[in-house]
């Protein structure tokens, strides 16, 4: 147990709507970041947040949003889904360690859209 | 650019086979390494990571040796087993910036008893 949760582990939902990912971080952890892995782009990394603030972006559509909450936990919001966002999401954390560290990933959100 | 590149899978042994999965990076300035596996169904785990030249990263029989010559990683243990069949991920985490990991590919291994 990575200590990462995420919730929910398995969507299916219709292309236009919208949903909502959430990760509760290891205790302590400020870093969350968010991942999708599809089968034919591997995991790429979407954006990042520390301690409330927005820290990096990557390769996160405009149609994608993501927030972290005072008490750390982040929301990952997908809006007007296709069938290409039909992936697996990951959130991990990181502690105090810095680039040294290791990132400890939840079990992941599978989102299907149809 | 920072990137990882990866061996070529699927990879498919038979038990007790010696395992090599390569692994080389580009990074400006001096990441540290990590090897992850995810396991069917499962989210990703750390299997062992090395932060600086020549440091070499062990855990469950795998090793992995930080080469900053030759700027690679690769991944090897001497005796697999059926459980080691797995996806294994590269990356590599930079020091500078936002310290995110980038990841290489992925190698899916099958072992066969």
């Amino acid at each position: 147990d990575s200590g990462v949760t995420q919730t929910p582990k398995h969507l299916i939902t219709a292309t236009g709507q919208r949903v909502t990912l959430r990760c509760s971080p290891r205790s302590g952890d400020l870093s969350v970041y968010w991942y999708q892995q599809s089968l034919d782009q591997g995991l790429q990394f979407l954006i990042q947040y520390y301690n409330g603030e927005e820290r990096a972006k990557g390769n996160i559509l405009e149609r994608f949003s993501a927030q972290q909450f005072p008490d750390l936990h982040s929301e990952l919001n997908l809006s007007s889904l296709e069938l290409g966002d039909s992936a697996l999401y990951f959130c991990a954390s990181s502690g105090r360690q810095g680039a040294t560290g290791e990132l400890f990933f939840g079990e992941g959100s599978r989102l299907t859209v149809l | 650019g920072n990137s990882v590149t990866q061996m070529e899978g699927p990879v498919t042994l038979s038990e007790e086979a010696f395992l090599t999965i390569n692994c080389t990076y580009t990074a400006t300035g001096y990441p540290s390494l990590f090897w992850y596996v995810q396991y069917p169904g499962e989210g990703l785990q750390l299997l062992l990571k090395a932060t600086k030249a020549d440091d070499k990263g062990s855990n469950k029989g795998f090793e992995a040796t930080y080469r900053k010559e030759t700027t690679s990683f690769h991944l090897e243990k001497g005796s697999v087993q059926v459980s080691d069949s797995a996806v294994y991920f590269c990356a590599l985490r930079l020091i500078q910036g936002a310290q995110k990991l980038v990841f290489g590919q992925g190698t899916r291994l099958t072992i066969n008893p």
